[in-house]
């Protein structure tokens, strides 16, 4: 069965400052990974996807990711983050190209100091 | 408006009754899902669904059950509902992406 492990609870940087939010996976065969981003009281919106090809993944308000098969890994990155990104960040991976159930990690929280 | 809605936003119910939860999508999609949010636990798959009359249990389905007999609605039914249900549970359709509706607070006493 896939899982996700987000190792951190809570982070907080200052405004402007770079931003690493870290997702490692477990999954047999090639993963469909997924970075969502919720807004207190919001539903979840995507930032951005990875299915194949090129490992570094561009994404909404200026947010990437890298997908790393050797460390199973899908970390999202922003060089300089504004106060509107404190928010609560989840990475999910996929099964199958079909269905996209989607397996959740718990969640990073990120606070931003103005 | 075209999206996924959900209702009611909020709820509050008793131990033991039964409550359902709406879910209405806008777009056709064929796959729609429920899940649950809990703190430390992330979104959990309740049910997800293939199609209309084709339903399928996710990683924590007991105590819930889904219909879908149409394209465009999944209600999810708490028959008996007890205070571990208390959760937001977000609905949601699979079009080019998974889209979220706005959440349901569901507050068990």
């Amino acid at each position: 069965a896939q899982s996700v492990t987000q190792p951190d609870i809570h982070i907080t940087v200052s405004e402007g400052a770079s931003l690493e939010l870290r997702c490692n996976y477990s999954y047999g065969a090639t993963p469909y990974l997924f970075w969502y981003v919720q807004s207190p009281g919001q539903g979840l919106q995507l930032l951005l996807k990875y299915f194949s090809g090129d490992t570094l993944v561009q994404g909404i308000k200026g947010f990437e990711a890298e997908f790393k098969r050797s460390q199973s890994s899908f970390n999202l990155r922003k060089p300089s983050v504004h106060w509107s990104d404190a928010a609560e960040y989840f990475c999910a991976v996929g099964r199958g190209a079909g269905s996209y159930q989607l397996t959740f990690g718990k969640g990073t929280k990120l606070s931003v100091i103005p | 408006d075209a999206g996924i809605t959900q209702s009611p936003r909020y709820k509050i119910t008793e131990t033991g009754r039964q409550v359902t939860l709406m879910c209405h999508q806008t777009w056709s999609h064929s796959y729609m899902f429920w899940y649950r949010q809990d703190l430390g636990h992330g979104l959990r798959l309740i049910y997800y669904s293939a199609a209309a009359d084709i339903t399928d249990k996710g990683e924590v389905p007991d105590g819930y059950v889904v219909s879908r007999s149409k394209t465009e609605n999944f209600p999810l039914t708490l028959e008996s509902a007890t205070r571990s249900q208390t959760s937001v549970y977000f609905c949601a359709s699979r079009g080019d992406e998974q889209y979220f509706g706005p959440g349901t607070r569901l507050t068990v006493t």
